[in-house]
């Protein structure tokens, strides 16, 4: 079985510092890792993913997290917070190893940006 | 690329009533759909997987005879809850997916249902 935790459901950052959304998961099987952002009264965006590869993943609006197999984490990061960034980030894994392509969801972070 | 259209964004409806919820891929081929039931503050709840031409497989606890989901083509998708009552409402959100566990999800915008 495999789940998801997102340490803070809240964040507080100011405009110009850094953004870090933590996501810690357990899982049998190597999975595949997701992050996404939802906007109020919006469906998800995905932002970025590691399947395989390079562990170092670059998704857009400048975000990027990096997969750490011994940590089993995949924390989300942003040199530089915007007002836009102000959302709900969730992280999602998928087993490998799942044909549906079934995600599991963290709980959520709620990110907001001051001036 | 990989836009999916969720319709109707918001409706409001009497209690007793059936509403039917379309998901529907614009421009790619929809293995799978997914549909999801997101309560206020909290995070997505899986409730069913669907694939193109067979029955849909629901998560524990989701009742099927009271939420109908139907995967006709490889662009659309339908959920219907039937005979809603308050405790419906919610923000329901689908996703299409390609095919291929190391492949995302993409998400409609959801749908806002208000039954009073």
């Amino acid at each position: 079985a495999q789940s998801v935790t997102q340490l803070g459901s809240h964040v507080s950052v100011s405009e110009g510092a850094l953004v870090l959304l933590r996501c810690n998961y357990s899982s049998s099987v190597p999975p595949y890792l997701f992050w996404y952002v939802q906007y109020p009264n919006q469906g998800l965006q995905l932002l970025l993913k590691y399947t395989t590869g390079a562990t170092l993943v670059k998704g857009i609006n400048g975000f990027e997290a990096e997969f750490k197999k011994s940590e089993t984490s995949f924390h989300l990061t942003k040199p530089s917070a915007h007002m836009s960034d102000a959302a709900e980030y969730f992280c999602a894994v998928r087993e490998a190893t799942d044909s549906w392509g079934k995600l599991q969801f963290g709980a959520g972070t709620q990110v907001v940006v001051t001036p | 690329g990989a836009v999916v259209s969720q319709h109707p964004s918001w409706v409001i409806c009497k209690s007793g009533t059936s509403v039917k919820i379309e998901c529907r891929s614009l421009d790619f081929q929809a293995t799978t759909m997914f549909w999801y039931r997101q309560f206020p503050k909290q995070s997505l709840m899986l409730m069913a997987t669907s694939n193109e031409g067979s029955k849909a497989t629901y998560e524990q606890g989701v009742e099927k005879d009271k939420f109908l989901i139907n995967h006709a083509s490889l662009t659309l998708s339908t959920l219907t809850v039937t005979s809603a009552h308050p405790e419906d409402s919610s923000f329901y959100i689908c996703s299409a997916g390609t095919g291929g566990s190391n492949q995302p999800q993409h998400f409609g915008d959801g749908t806002r249902l208000s039954i009073l």
